[in-house]
């Protein structure tokens, strides 16, 4: 079993729609989780992070987590053509104590 | 605020040279920093951890011989690939971690912009 799990797309929605992007972890003493974009040729950038179980809103950005199910998402409210990129979930803590990245999910947002 | 430059940001060397890559935290101290190899359509995957004025931690399956990392200051990691080949041909990427943080659960890196390799 992978550490950081993702579906690697391509997700295809509409502009202006909600994109919804998944990712599932499995070392249950991970402490922090991040998600980051990245533009093809690029680095990652970061969008947001989140530590505590819930939502965390961030402009048209929601990060959700759930650490009793090992799952963390990301909504993109009124998605944008610029919106598409790869998004990167990232896991920190638990056993490794590292940074650790998922494959990503390619998202395009269809104008 | 949170800056990272690497340099080259791309360079094209012939097989057997080496390579120098340089890491800076441009407006923080960075204590530890990472280097990441990431492959096309692949995600990153961490080469090394440098921490500051001590031997860097390779990750299983890296060569620390042909992978010489360099944390001489606070603000500067070095990667050199050495005798580089073709198959070394990737896109390397630095972070850093802000030792002001401060709270012990947030672990944020700030990525560098990358350095494309490619051996010839």
């Amino acid at each position: 079993q992978k550490e950081v799990e993702q579906n690697s797309g391509p997700l295809s929605v509409p502009e202006g729609a909600i994109a919804s992007l998944n990712c599932t972890y499995s070392d249950r003493g991970s402490q922090s989780f991040f998600w980051y974009r990245q533009y093809s040729g690029k680095s990652p950038e970061l969008i947001m992070f989140i530590y505590s179980n819930g939502d965390k809103e961030d402009g048209r950005f929601t990060a959700q987590l759930n650490k009793a199910s090992q799952y963390v998402s990301l909504l993109i409210r009124d998605s944008q053509p610029s919106d598409s990129a790869t998004y990167l979930c990232a896991v920190y803590g638990g056993a490794t104590n590292k940074l650790i990245f998922g494959t990503g999910t390619l998202l395009a947002v269809q104008p | 605020g949170a800056v990272v430059s690497q340099h080259p940001s791309w360079v094209i060397c012939k097989s057997g040279t080496s390579v120098k890559i340089e890491c800076r935290s441009l407006d923080f101290q960075a204590t530890t920093m990472f280097w990441y190899r990431q492959f096309p359509k692949q995600s990153l995957m961490l080469m090394a951890t440098s921490n500051e004025g001590s031997k860097a931690t390779y990750e299983q399956g890296v060569e620390k011989d042909k992978f010489l990392i360099n944390h001489a200051s606070l603000t500067l990691s070095t990667l050199t690939v050495t005798s580089a080949h073709p198959e070394d041909s990737s896109f390397y990427i630095c972070s850093a971690r802000n030792t002001l943080a401060g709270f012990q659960a947030f672990r944020e890196q700030f990525f560098g912009p990358g350095t494309r390799l490619t051996v010839l």
